[in-house]
């Protein structure tokens, strides 16, 4: 079975511009988040989603935003682009995102910012 | 929030000996704690977890203990590979289903 898969696997923007990034979850989950990792750091929530409804929103700036489609993959979106943007961004599924539940994580988009 | 401490951020071990990667938390309602192996071009692989309902857990070489108490937990390693060699994370989570990371150890096993 394939697990988590993510697109672009990496990716150069410069600043102000917008960047879309997809993932798709194991098959039967029904629940997305969104991470990112800056280098050298853990990685950070940003978002949640589970079927289609965001559940949770980490602490970032109205320039990040998501969505969950009816296939159950999911976009992230980030406008207005920022140096500090440059992360490893990273796609987690789990069954249901309920408490204690393992998410399942993808290798991740190398999103580079100039 | 959930603050997540992890120490050490670097650990080098010989192949064969052990190794203790120590993580503490801020929550007490964080209830589920994972821990998972980061290598480059192979993304985020989870190794174990436990649940605060366990105060201990064991997977052949790896192992995680639980203080709720102090409100710490730790992962194991015995009898390390070369393979061993990656970072690896620890994490909590609670009600939401939201994790909150360490800030990670880059473990290297020297042959």
């Amino acid at each position: 079975d394939a697990g988590v898969t993510q697109s672009p696997t990496h990716l150069i923007k410069t600043r102000g511009q917008h960047v879309t990034l997809r993932c798709s979850p194991i098959s039967g989950h029904k629940s997305v988040s969104w991470y990112q990792q800056v280098l050298g750091q853990g990685p950070q929530f940003i978002f949640q989603y589970y079927e289609k409804e965001e559940r949770g929103r980490g602490n970032f700036p109205d320039r990040f935003s998501a969505r969950q489609f009816p296939n159950y993959s999911s976009e992230l979106n980030v406008n207005a682009l920022l140096l500090g943007d440059s992360a490893l961004y990273l796609c987690a599924s789990s069954s249901s995102g309920s408490s204690g539940e393992t998410q399942y994580f993808g290798p991740g988009t190398r999103l580079l910012v100039l | 929030g959930e603050n997540v401490e992890q120490h050490p951020s670097t650990l080098s071990v010989q192949e064969g000996d052990s190794a203790v990667i120590k993580c503490t938390y801020s929550d007490s309602a964080s209830n589920y704690f994972p821990w998972y192996k980061q290598e480059l071009g192979k993304g985020s692989q989870l190794i174990i977890d436990i649940r605060s309902n366990v105060g201990e857990k064991k997977d052949q070489r790896i192992a995680v203990t639980l203080n709720k108490t102090a409100k710490h937990f730790s992962l194991h390693i015995t009898e390390t590979q070369p393979e061993d060699s990656a970072v690896y994370f620890c994490a909590a989570s609670k009600a939401g289903n939201q994790f909150y990371f360490g800030t990670g150890t880059s473990l290297t096993v020297i042959p």
